[in-house]
């Protein structure tokens, strides 16, 4: 399938700091989806983009669809313990496949 | 809350032992998947239904089977586990073919000795 390019492949953070990982895509996507999963848990879908430019925040989580269509960005904001986990990056390059990036592991130091 | 469910959370087979993962929804949506994940991987997808329409991957192993009972439930049955299906299995569902965002259950995690 399509290949998502993600980095960095992990990452370790200070409590506080504010911290940023990217994807990027040799295909136009029209969406862009981030998850997080938790050790032993199933993804939870933190934000969509649905239009070049956007800029979307949940929380202290803000996501970027870029200009070209064929990036994202994901920023979190003041890091806390709870923000350990596996972050990736999804897209649909047709009607209902999502193809993943290999994911970012952040580890969080207190 | 609506949500995915699935059981076991933890599931430990036989080689060769059939196992049967369950899922089910009450979002109403109509397109459930079933993801195979390794450790440290992304999640694969076997196959999807949209409705009762079953929709396989061109590379997911005959060993891998599932049903759709009804909107709210699906099933992944594996007829012959070998070692090499120890995995995470996910189940996730999306309103529409066409609708992009999936929400993933807990995921049930299956051990084969």
């Amino acid at each position: 399938g399509q290949q998502l390019n993600q980095s960095p492949q992990s990452m370790f953070i200070q409590e506080g700091e504010d911290v940023s990982m990217n994807c990027t895509s040799s295909s136009i996507f029209n969406t862009w989806l981030w998850y997080k999963q938790d050790p032993g848990e199933g993804p939870v879908l933190l934000i969509a983009l649905y239009k070049a430019g956007e800029l979307t925040s949940n929380g202290r989580l803000t996501a970027q669809f870029g200009i070209t269509r064929k990036d994202s960005f994901l920023n979190i904001s003041a890091s806390i313990p709870s923000d350990v986990g596996i972050y990736f990056c999804a897209g649909p390059p047709n009607d209902y496949k999502l193809s993943f990036g290999a994911g970012t592991t952040v580890t969080v130091r207190a | 809350d609506a949500m995915v469910i699935q059981n076991p959370r933890y599931q430990v087979t036989q080689f060769g032992k059939p196992v049967t993962l369950s899922c089910s929804q009450t979002l109403n949506h109509n397109v459930m998947y079933w993801y195979q994940q390794k450790s440290s991987q992304a999640p694969k997808l076997l196959f999807h239904y949209y409705d009762k329409d079953f929709n396989n991957e061109a590379d997911t192993p005959d060993n891998f089977q599932s049903r759709r009972p009804n909107t709210s439930f699906c099933f992944l049955d594996i007829r012959s586990p070998g070692l090499g299906d120890a995995a995470m299995y996910l189940c996730a569902t999306s309103r529409e073919i066409d609708s992009y965002e999936q929400y993933f259950g807990p995921g049930t995690r299956l051990t084969v000795t």
